[in-house]
């Protein structure tokens, strides 16, 4: 079965504090693809970034940066020098042969001033 | 810019009326299109893959009759809440994906639209 599993319902950091983002997938596919989009309060999903499973190097975008370990089955986004801009609920998602997108439940983060 | 519009973005309506929610792929043509619901503090949830010119493949659970999805164009799906209750109320999310359902393809949302059914 396919899944993800995003452990931390909430999270809540001071500004300029770095904060981890966790994601714990489960597949059987050799291929697939894993995703993170932000959620803001205003509701509209924007896509982060994309990996697929034959990748695990390491990506930093900005003060963003994901740790994906096919040992561990994880795909951990790591936010550097947080803002209260970053404040949203997190989404890391699992795309498999099957085509469907598998939602983890989100982390809710607030980053306070 | 946006790629996924939603139309519209908030609605309220009566019990036993019906209300249509326009999902459009404004960047590119979306041979599938995808729809989502999400209560409050929870995850997405698929509902139904839709598909340009075919019908709708929905997933279990999901009442077909209640919840009509139209593809009728490469830009445009549209999902009909029929006779919708108080239990309808939510949130839902529209998304697309260029080209066929293939596992390495992006899907970008919608802004979503907040349903009230009073």
């Amino acid at each position: 079965a396919q899944k993800v599993t995003q452990a931390q319902t909430e999270i809540s950091v001071v500004e300029k504090e770095d904060v981890t983002l966790d994601c714990v997938y489960e597949t059987r596919d050799t291929t697939y693809y894993l995703f993170w989009y932000k959620q803001p309060p205003s509701g509209e999903l924007v896509f982060l970034i994309r990996r697929n499973s034959f990748d695990e190097q390491n990506e930093i975008s900005g003060r963003y940066s994901w740790n994906f370990q096919k040992s561990t089955s994880s795909f951990n986004f790591t936010i550097t020098a947080s803002q209260v801009v970053d404040s949203a609920v997190y989404f890391c998602a699992l795309r498999y042969q099957g085509g469907k997108l598998i939602f983890g439940q989100g982390t809710e983060l607030s980053v306070k001033p | 810019g946006a790629v996924v519009s939603q139309h519209p973005s908030r609605v309220i309506c009566k019990s036993g009326t019906s209300v249509k929610i326009e999902c459009r792929s404004l960047d590119f043509q979306a041979t599938t299109m995808f729809w989502y619901r999400q209560f409050p503090k929870k995850s997405l949830m698929l509902m139904a893959t839709s598909n340009e010119g075919s019908k709708a493949t929905y997933e279990q659970g999901v009442e077909k009759d209640k919840f009509l999805i139209n593809h009728a164009s490469l830009t445009l799906s549209t999902l009909t809440v029929t006779s919708a209750h108080p239990e309808d109320s939510s949130f839902y999310i529209c998304s697309s994906q260029r080209g066929e359902p293939a596992v390495r393809e992006t899907q970008y949302f919608g802004p979503g639209t907040r349903l009230l059914v009073l």
